[in-house]
């Protein structure tokens, strides 16, 4: 079955600077890639997604890569603010939807 | 719309005692999950349903069974609670139309077994 590795396990910033997570992903037939916010208390929440047929996607100070070739994707979050302080989850499943496996976890704190 | 619904908030079980989660959405999804999550381990997958009246097991059944008789509930049941099953459940609804695709969680269940 699939397993999602993902690195730092904890990461602070500077506000404003920039944060990078890593993920990567074990079976070859994965092709979609979504990430998600946790704040403390609550569930997670999707804040962006990637499909394999798509090499990067943004949304405003967010993108994620993909390499499917390497089977690596990213998370690149520009000019960090503090409310971007939260922990975030890679996942991957195939476009089947229905069993999505979560990567560990990063806990990023952004310092005011 | 309420989204996704969960109860109760918090539970504390004795081991070996029985307890049912609830879960419910009110979107309409086809998909429908419960998930575990325990420090530094992320989320990890139990039970799925891809419809009602269709579960499958995901990377953690054992001790857990789920049913789906209707597409709003999906509750998750603990048959003879462990102290390994102390955790935060969260249940998630998803659905798949025209080449979107989202996945909404509930608030989650903070259960402990002592």
């Amino acid at each position: 079955g699939e397993n999602v590795e993902q690195h730092p396990s904890t990461l602070s910033v500077q506000e404003g600077d920039s944060a990078v997570i890593k993920c990567t992903y074990s079976d070859s037939a994965s092709n979609y890639f979504p990430w998600y916010k946790q704040e403390l208390g609550k569930g997670p929440q999707l804040i962006i997604d990637i499909r394999s047929n798509v090499g990067e996607k943004k949304d405003q100070r967010i993108a994620v890569t993909l390499n499917k070739t390497a089977k690596h994707f990213s998370l690149h979050i520009t000019e960090t603010q503090p409310e971007d302080s939260a922990v975030y989850f890679c996942a991957a499943t195939e476009t089947s939807y229905d069993k999505v496996i979560f990567g560990p976890g990063t806990s990023l704190s952004v310092i005011p | 719309n309420a989204g996704v619904t969960q109860t109760p908030k918090f539970q504390v079980l004795k081991t070996g005692q029985s307890m049912t989660l609830q879960c419910a959405q009110d979107m309409n999804h086809e998909y429908m999950s419960w998930y575990r999550q325990d420090p530094g381990m992320g989320l990890r997958l139990i039970h799925y349903s891809v419809g009602a009246g269709i579960t499958d097991q995901g990377e953690v059944p054992n001790g857990y069974n789920v049913s789906r008789s209707t597409t709003e509930d999906f509750p998750l049941r603990l048959l003879s609670a462990a102290p390994s099953q102390t955790s935060v459940y969260f249940c998630a609804s998803s659905y798949s139309a025209g080449g979107q695709y989202e996945q909404y969680f509930g608030p989650g269940t903070r259960l402990t077994v002592t």
